[in-house]
């Protein structure tokens, strides 16, 4: 059964700390999203990737947030440093054809 | 005002009910609308899509409002595995395959 991988799945660290979350889409799909989620602001697009090639990355503070997409098999979103306000559960979805994404189970981000 | 506008409950109904939740939108140029489903502490599902002439699945149906610009989704016969968010979801107008998320409506099925 096909799903996106996320690791990791916890991360509790120190403010200043750098952060990096990795994720293997479904094999075969060429869009990759991370999401952000909070609880006052919902789900939040921070970039998209399309046949690795970024393509919006309005919705992530530049000054510290970067994705990249090294292969079709990864994709990585990094923080550093990272802020108590960054603390959030960050989704990594992958797509192919149609609209339809497909979520991993997400990385549960604590700073403290 | 948010692109997408849900009422976030919590909606509590007991089993065997009918709920319903509505949701707003304010582009009118978009294209594509989904509902998702969201468990406690889990990632988003897709639940189904949203089409103009209205589409049911098994106890869940989803209708379009274009003109007034609402979507709406029906649950018969709700049951306790029911109970979760429940994520509106719209295609951002000038890319199709951006979407942009409701805050969600919470529905708790007791027994």
């Amino acid at each position: 059964d096909a799903r996106v991988t996320q690791t990791p799945r916890h991360k509790v660290t120190e403010m200043g700390q750098e952060v990096t979350m990795r994720c293997q889409p479904i094999l075969g799909h060429n869009t990759v999203f991370w999401y952000r989620q909070t609880m006052m602001q919902g789900l939040e697009l921070l970039a998209y990737f399309r046949n690795r090639a970024p393509l919006d990355d309005s919705g992530m503070p530049k000054d510290r947030f970067s994705a990249e997409m090294p292969d079709a098999t990864l994709a990585t979103l990094k923080i550093q440093p990272s802020e108590p306000r960054d603390s959030a559960v960050y989704f990594c979805a992958s797509g192919g054809t149609g609209v339809r994404l497909f979520f991993g189970e997400g990385s549960r981000l604590t700073v403290l | 005002r948010k692109e997408v506008e849900q009422d976030p409950g919590p909606f509590n109904v007991p089993e065997g009910a009918t709920v319903a939740f509505n949701c707003t939108y304010s582009n009118s140029a978009s294209q594509s609308f989904f509902w998702y489903r969201q468990d406690c502490r889990k990632e988003p599902k897709l639940l189904m899509s949203v089409y103009s002439s209205g589409n049911e699945d098994g106890r869940f149906t989803a209708q379009l409002n274009r003109a007034s610009q609402y979507i709406s989704l029906l649950i018969r016969d709700s049951k306790l595995s029911d109970s979760a968010t429940y994520l509106c979801v719209v295609t951002d107008a000038g890319n199709n395959r951006k979407l942009i998320w409701g805050l969600g409506t919470s529905l708790a099925v007791n027994p």
